[in-house]
C-alpha cells in the first residue's frame, strides 16, 4: 500500500491551523497511525486507529478519515509543533509509511 | 521510565556486516512485539522487521530477505539486527520500535533514538 501525504511542506504561523493530507492505494479501512518526529528526537506516536489519540496527546491534535482517505489537523500550533509528521497504514503487509509533511514556521 | 536504546551502527564498506542491538527498560520486554524501521537520507520511514515477542515467528521487507536477520533474547531485554551484505541502500537511522495492540489495532507506541549506518560504496 502506497501512502501519499500531502503538501510535502506546509508553512504556518503559531496558532493558526494545519490540515494534514494521507491518501492510500487502497483501501486501509481504518488502520492508520500518525506519527510525528522532530529533528535528532525520538519518533512519537500521535493517533491510531484513525482517530484514536494516544494517552497525552493534546486536544489540539485530531485524526480523521477512514479507507483511502485520511487527515491529522492541528489547531492553534504551538512551537513545539513545528516538526515532520509521518502516516503509516497496518492493514496489509508490508507495513509502510508515507514520504511526511514538514510543518515549518512561516 | 519505559526506554529503548539502540547500538551498534557506524561506517561499513559495502558488502560488509553489522549487528545491531536495542536494549528494552522499563517494561516487560517479553510480552512485546517489536519492529525496526529505519530513516532514510531522504526523510523517509521504512519498516524493516518486525518479530513475535518469543521469537518464534519473524517478517521482513522484501528489500532485507535472506540479508538480514532479527532476533531477540528475552533474558537481556534485547532485540538484534543481523544485517549482511549491506549496500548504499541501507544507509540510514535504524530505530527499534515497541509495538501494543489495542482491540485488535496495533502501532508503535515507543520508540527508541536510533543508530546510525552508513554503507559506503
Amino acid at each position: 500500500v502506497v501512502l501519499t501525504q500531502s503538501p510535502a511542506t506546509v508553512s504556518v504561523s503559531p496558532g493558526e491551523w494545519a490540515t494534514l493530507s494521507c491518501r492510500a492505494s487502497q483501501s486501509v479501512g481504518g488502520n492508520l497511525a500518525w506519527y510525528q518526529q522532530k529533528p535528532g528526537q525520538v519518533p512519537r506516536l500521535l493517533t491510531y486507529s484513525a482517530s484514536t489519540r494516544a494517552p497525552g496527546l493534546p486536544a489540539r491534535f485530531s485524526g480523521a478519515g477512514s479507507g483511502t482517505d485520511f487527515t491529522l489537523t492541528i489547531t492553534s500550533l504551538q512551537s513545539e509543533d513545528f516538526a515532520i509528521y509521518y502516516c503509516q497504514q497496518y492493514n496489509d503487509w508490508p507495513l509502510t509509511f508515507g514520504g511526511g509533511t514538514k510543518v515549518e514556521m512561516k | 521510565e519505559v526506554q529503548l536504546v539502540e547500538s551498534g551502527g557506524g561506517l561499513v564498506q559495502s558488502g560488509g556486516s553489522l549487528r545491531l542491538s536495542c536494549a528494552a527498560s522499563g517494561f516487560t520486554f517479553s510480552n512485546y512485539w517489536m519492529h525496526w524501521v529505519r530513516l532514510t537520507p531522504g526523510g523517509g520511514l521504512v519498516w524493516v522487521s518486525r518479530t513475535k515477542n518469543d521469537g518464534s515467528t519473524t517478517w521482513g521487507a522484501d528489500s532485507v530477505k535472506g540479508r538480514f536477520t532479527i532476533s531477540r533474547d528475552n533474558a537481556k531485554d534485547t532485540m538484534y539486527l543481523q544485517m549482511n551484505s549491506l549496500t548504499a541502500e541501507d544507509t540510514g537511522v535504524y530505530y527499534c520500535a515497541r509495538e501494543t495492540v489495542t482491540r485488535g489495532q496495533y502501532y508503535m507506541d515507543v520508540w527508541g533514538r536510533g543508530t546510525t549506518v552508513t554503507v559506503s560504496s
